[in-house]
């Protein structure tokens, strides 16, 4: 299996655009997560699905953030407008189930300026 | 408090020793649990999970896990320059309203040192 297959790795653009980071999770894998990570928080669960249904998104920071998944192999994160604070690695990952391991992403590398 | 806590480090030990690291979490009913290894510039990868109370050795490495003190461990033994990164206590916050949530630490840096 290829893995969590997420894109782009990196992706820089300036303040107020819009941005889209995609995720393709592992084939047969019933939950996605989507998490960011920084310095100072570290890993930070935004948005969680179950079979395509998001299950809890408390942490997304703000109505800037949503995400959606239309099908079992493929899910999107963006935010609308960016803000330099949203620089950060976004993770994407999947697991079998509830109890799994968590199978991560390569990763996309924000930069807001 | 913070859902899961760990020592943010750096932990530095010689070659060849046992590093320690450790992890407390808030719920108790949390069921699953987990540590991951993260190199600098790349994502987490996991090294062991660890469902029950007691060990679980995998090669150098030994998770340890005590729910009434709501602490989990992860040993190294024979410690490598290799095993110098972050790692990650992650904890599986079910069942509930929250199923499948899955709480990371901040991460312990550690150094072996040749």
């Amino acid at each position: 299996d290829a893995g969590v297959i997420q894109s782009p790795r990196h992706e820089v653009t300036e303040m107020g655009q819009e941005v889209t980071l995609r995720c393709k999770p592992i084939s047969g894998h019933d939950y996605l997560f989507w998490y960011r990570q920084t310095m100072m928080r570290g890993l930070e669960l935004l948005i969680y699905f179950n079979n395509n249904v998001p299950i809890d998104d408390s942490g997304m920071p703000e109505d800037r953030f949503s995400a959606k998944m239309p099908n079992a192999s493929f899910s999107t994160l963006k935010i609308q407008p960016s803000e330099p604070r949203d620089s950060a690695v976004y993770f994407c990952a999947s697991s079998l189930t509830a109890n799994s391991p968590l199978h991560f992403g390569n990763g996309t590398r924000l930069t807001v300026t | 408090q913070k859902e899961v806590e760990q020592n943010s480090g750096p932990l530095s030990v010689p070659e060849g020793a046992i590093a320690s690291l450790n992890c407390t979490y808030s719920d108790r009913g949390s069921q699953s649990f987990f540590w991951y290894r993260q190199y600098s510039g790349k994502s987490p990868e996991l090294i062991m999970s660890i469902y029950s109370n007691g060990d679980k050795e995998d090669g150098r490495f030994t998770a340890q896990l005590n729910k009434a003190s709501q602490y989990v461990s992860l040993l190294i033994r024979d410690s490598q320059p290799s095993d110098s990164a972050t790692y990650l206590c992650a904890v599986g916050m079910w069942p509930g309203s929250n199923t499948g949530k899955l709480i990371f630490g901040q991460g312990t840096t550690l150094q072996v040192k040749p």
